[in-house]
């Protein structure tokens, strides 16, 4: 069964950093999308992808991130200067169509970012 | 704003059947009814979404008001591997936005 994959798994890095989180999206899919999910919290929209440009975002995804799909098969989420409450499980997600109408969206298993 | 409610936290025994109630009472006519769940550490998973008549899948079955501001998500045999939070969403955006609230924690007792 095809399934989203990210790497790494599980990202440490430095406040102040920059990282860069991967995603492979299933290969037929048009539609692309970052979540994260802070510790106990809910699952909260960051951004939704669509022909090779950002179609929606949220409050959340201000200047500090940015999405890109370098080579038709990757879909990345970079967080420039990281801060203490970056720290959360990100997940990527694609559907074949908008999943918010009528069909389903595929998510990876996350990776978790902890910024110290 | 996920523009459902649902229980905090339910509970079952295994190999019973489960009914998860959702509110979504100012529902438009065009929004499907999406449910997801998401298991320990993992990420959200597809459960079964509808529109307006009742949806029977391998994992679930969905149940939709005839007024469309509620609906049932019926797990027909809990397993122990079904507890997890599941998630009763609104479709709403048309490029694929999931607004996700705080869910349900179905827990399930062998």
């Amino acid at each position: 069964e095809p399934e989203v994959t990210q790497t790494p798994s599980h990202q440490v890095t430095q406040m102040g950093q920059e990282v860069i989180l991967r995603c492979v999206p299933i290969s037929n899919h048009l539609y692309f999308y970052w979540y994260r999910q802070i510790l106990g919290q809910k699952v909260e929209f960051l951004v939704s992808f669509y022909n090779n440009e950002i179609s929606e975002k949220s409050e959340i995804f201000d200047d500090q991130f940015s999405v890109e799909r370098p080579d038709g098969s990757n879909f990345t989420l970079k967080i420039r200067s990281t801060k203490l409450e970056d720290s959360a499980m990100y997940f990527c997600a694609s559907s074949e169509w908008s999943g918010a109408v009528n069909t389903e969206a595929f998510f990876g298993q996350g990776t978790r970012l902890t910024v110290v | 704003d996920a523009k459902t409610t649902q229980p905090n936290s339910m509970e079952s025994n295994e190999e019973e059947p489960v009914h998860l109630p959702c509110n979504h009472s100012t529902i438009s006519g065009t929004d499907y009814i999406h449910w997801y769940r998401q298991l320990p550490s993992q990420g959200p998973e597809y459960v079964i979404h509808g529109l307006t008549s009742n949806v029977n899948n391998r994992m679930a079955s969905l149940a939709i008001a005839e007024d469309r501001k509620s609906s049932t998500l019926i797990l027909h045999r809990a397993t122990l591997r079904d507890a997890a939070v599941y998630y009763c969403i609104r479709g709403g955006t048309s490029y694929g936005k999931l607004t996700f609230g705080q869910g349900t924690i179905l827990t399930v007792h062998p």
